[in-house]
């Protein structure tokens, strides 16, 4: 059964970092592809970063383009996304989910884990 | 914002048919792109309810069905039920922002 445990939420201060964890069990970690998905309380879906299981390819909303980074430990079998220069506006739900799918068609989010919360606050 | 519109909340009675409606552009769903549908019980991770239009994944009841046409996709719900009361959002790629994975505003279905 296809696992995903996120960890590492909690509430920071703006301007401060944070890294959550994303334990995958269940598949073959590298021949995957792993995201971020975010929501903010009470708002909707934005997805945030994307990264190969082999760690080659990653992508990046706009909006965290140069704060965040997503990274991978294949021995680990778990996903990281360490969050720099956090702000207000990135409060919310932190998900990980796998892709499914293929590139021509356009890839869904397939297997979710429970999410873990960020809050900044001062 | 979100490149793709829904309407924020659709409701029926049990047992009626309702369709939420996910309105995009030629960016999107119009350039050929696949639509999904998620669905959101409230306190829990979203789920995927229909992949690639109009596809269910093992174990979706076939009371959920999915269709696209043009620059616009639908989720249609037959025979509600209580426990379809949730969000649910489309969610498609944009090739017009940095390639992005975009997802519709959300819809509230609730069951009167």
């Amino acid at each position: 059964e296809v696992q995903l445990v996120e960890s590492g939420g909690g509430l920071v201060e703006p301007g401060e970092s944070l890294r959550l964890s994303c334990a995958a069990s269940g598949f073959t970690f590298r021949t995957h592809t792993f995201n971020w998905v975010r929501q903010a309380p009470g708002k909707g879906l934005e997805w945030v970063a994307s990264i190969s299981g082999d760690g080659i390819y990653f992508y990046y909303a706009d909006s965290v383009k140069g704060r965040f980074t997503i990274s991978t430990d294949n021995a680990k079998v778990s996903v990281y996304l360490q969050m720099n220069s956090l702000r207000a506006d990135d409060t919310a739900m932190y998900y990980c989910a796998t892709w499914g799918g293929d590139s021509k068609k356009g890839y869904y989010f397939d297997n979710w884990g429970p999410g873990t919360l960020v809050t900044v606050s001062s | 914002q979100s490149v793709l519109t829904q309407p924020p909340s659709v409701s029926g009675a049990p047992g009626q048919r309702v369709t939420i409606s996910c309105t995009g552009s030629s960016s999107n769903i119009g350039a050929g792109y696949a639509v999904h549908w998620y669905q959101q019980l409230p306190g829990t991770a979203p789920k995927l309810l229909i992949s690639d239009n109009d596809n269910r994944p093992s174990g979706v009841p076939d009371r959920f069905s999915g269709s696209k046409s043009g620059t616009s996709a639908s989720l249609a719900i037959t025979g509600l039920q209580a426990e379809d009361e949730a969000d649910y959002y489309c969610q498609c790629f944009d090739r017009s922002l940095s390639g992005s994975y975009v997802f519709g505003t959300g819809t509230k279905v609730s069951v009167l």
